[in-house]
């Protein structure tokens, strides 16, 4: 069954509004989560790492003023996007590691589409 | 820094037929090499994955992968393709603490009927 969920499946906002996307590990602590973005077609790219306590670490080019996250418990983080506009619409999707068999695995949320009108 | 090539975009095989999905990395160290398949408007679901140990590594809905270091390569494997099998499919790198995983930009498989 799935390890990983986020909420909401699918958010559709207006121009200038904030969205908050929530990823939770289930069953399992998570001290360490992933925000990734998806373009249509396109791969997955690493916005963001999640520690648990400690401040987010952000990728080259992605805004932190813009994308907010907050990883306040071993099973929650929080990916909020602020004052969203139309270039924002996309898939983002969060991930958790499981420690496994002596090396590390990372498993994926569901995702959740955003569309920004 | 780490990267992957999936040369295939887009693949079209028969149901039944055999499949092979392309998967070239690069890295310095010992890489730690994933697959995932990823349907439509869904997250993604890890295959296999390769660490250490045989080469020939085996997953889920009969996939296997195969690890060749003198090529940097990868490659998934599936004798017989399914329809459902029918998804995009994305090659991974990563070090061993997984803090950094690279993707490749995936392959569009197409089952024919």
């Amino acid at each position: 069954g799935a390890v990983v969920s986020q909420h909401p499946s699918r958010v559709i906002c207006k121009s200038g509004t904030s969205v908050k996307i929530e990823c939770r590990s289930l069953d399992f602590q998570a001290t360490t989560m992933f925000w990734y973005r998806q373009f249509p077609k396109q791969s997955l790219m690493l916005m963001a790492t999640s520690n648990e306590g400690s401040k987010a670490t952000y990728e080259q080019g992605v805004e932190k003023d813009k994308f907010l996250i907050n990883h306040a418990s071993l099973t929650l983080s929080t990916l909020t996007v602020t004052s969203a506009h139309p270039e924002d619409s996309s898939f983002y999707i969060c991930s958790a590691i499981i420690p496994e068999g002596g090396a590390d695995t990372q498993y994926f949320g569901p995702g959740t589409r955003l569309t920004v009108l | 820094a780490q990267s992957v090539t999936q040369p295939d975009i887009h693949i079209t095989v028969s149901e039944g037929a055999s499949l092979e999905l392309r998967c070239n990395y690069s890295y310095g160290a010992t890489p730690y090499l994933f697959w995932y398949v990823q349907s439509p408007g869904q997250g993604l679901q890890l295959l296999l994955k390769y660490f250490s140990g045989d080469t020939l590594v085996q997953g889920i809905k009969g996939f296997e992968a195969e690890f060749k270091r003198s090529q940097s390569s990868f490659n998934l494997r599936k004798p017989s393709v399914h329809w459902s099998d029918a998804a995009e499919y994305f090659c991974a790198v990563s070090d061993y603490n997984n803090n950094d995983m690279r993707f490749g930009a995936g392959t569009r498989l197409t089952v024919k009927p």
